[in-house]
């Protein structure tokens, strides 16, 4: 069945230090791939999104590439801050139309 | 702009109580969705519904029951509480449920029964 796998956290990180978050995928057709971040004590949110092969998705300085020939959507930053300390999952819609989640990957950034 | 709405945000219930989570959106989304999250884990799905009058299993649904009487909102109740229902629940919602869209997550329930 489709799935997704993240690297294993906590990955911890100095400030303004390059940031990827690996995320492999299974899925049956080309769906849409997302990655959402669950700041402490919160829900989570969308962070960005990408909806078909080779798109990339961007926001806050995030960045993902939607790689067909890898199976791949790896979260990227060139310069982290301390308020990207967050959970941050990789996620894709299953062919019943129901969110697959991965386990998510912790992120500590240390000042 | 409220999105959804969960509520209690916290809550502590004794082994066999029941009670029920509210759970409501604004956004006038067909899909509606019941998750947990254990200490450390992932989400895993308890319930979704497709819209009004329609619910189905998630991946664990033992011990919970839902119902879908309005789009707008999707309560979760818990019948004899125990302590392996000790988690934080997120309700979300979404346009529809094919990709390209996206989820809405309230901002949590933390329970915790003893």
């Amino acid at each position: 069945g489709d799935s997704v796998t993240q690297m294993e956290g906590p990955v911890t990180l100095s400030e303004e230090a390059f940031l990827t978050i690996n995320c492999t995928y299974t899925a049956t057709g080309y769906p849409s791939l997302f990655w959402y971040v669950q700041y402490p004590g919160e829900g989570l949110q969308l962070l960005l999104k990408a909806t078909k092969a080779d798109d990339k998705g961007s926001n806050k300085g995030f960045e993902a590439t939607y790689r067909k020939e890898t199976t791949s959507f790896h979260l990227e930053k060139g310069s982290v801050q301390v308020s990207d300390s967050a959970v941050y999952f990789c996620a894709l819609p299953n062919r019943d139309d129901k969110i697959i989640f991965g386990k998510g990957t912790r992120l500590h950034i240390l000042p | 702009n409220a999105g959804v709405t969960q509520t209690p945000k916290f809550r502590i219930l004794k082994i066999g109580q029941s009670m029920t989570l509210q759970c409501a959106q604004d956004m006038n989304h067909n899909y509606m969705y019941w998750y947990r999250q254990d200490p450390g884990m992932g989400l895993k799905l308890i319930y979704y519904s497709v819209g009004a009058g329609i619910t189905d299993k998630g991946e664990v649904p033992n011990g919970y029951n839902v119902s879908r009487s309005t789009t707008e909102d999707f309560p979760l109740r818990l019948e004899l509480a125990a302590p392996s229902q000790t988690s934080v629940y997120f309700c979300a919602s979404s346009r529809e449920g094919r990709s390209g869209n996206t989820i809405y997550f309230g901002e949590g329930s933390w329970l915790t029964v003893v």
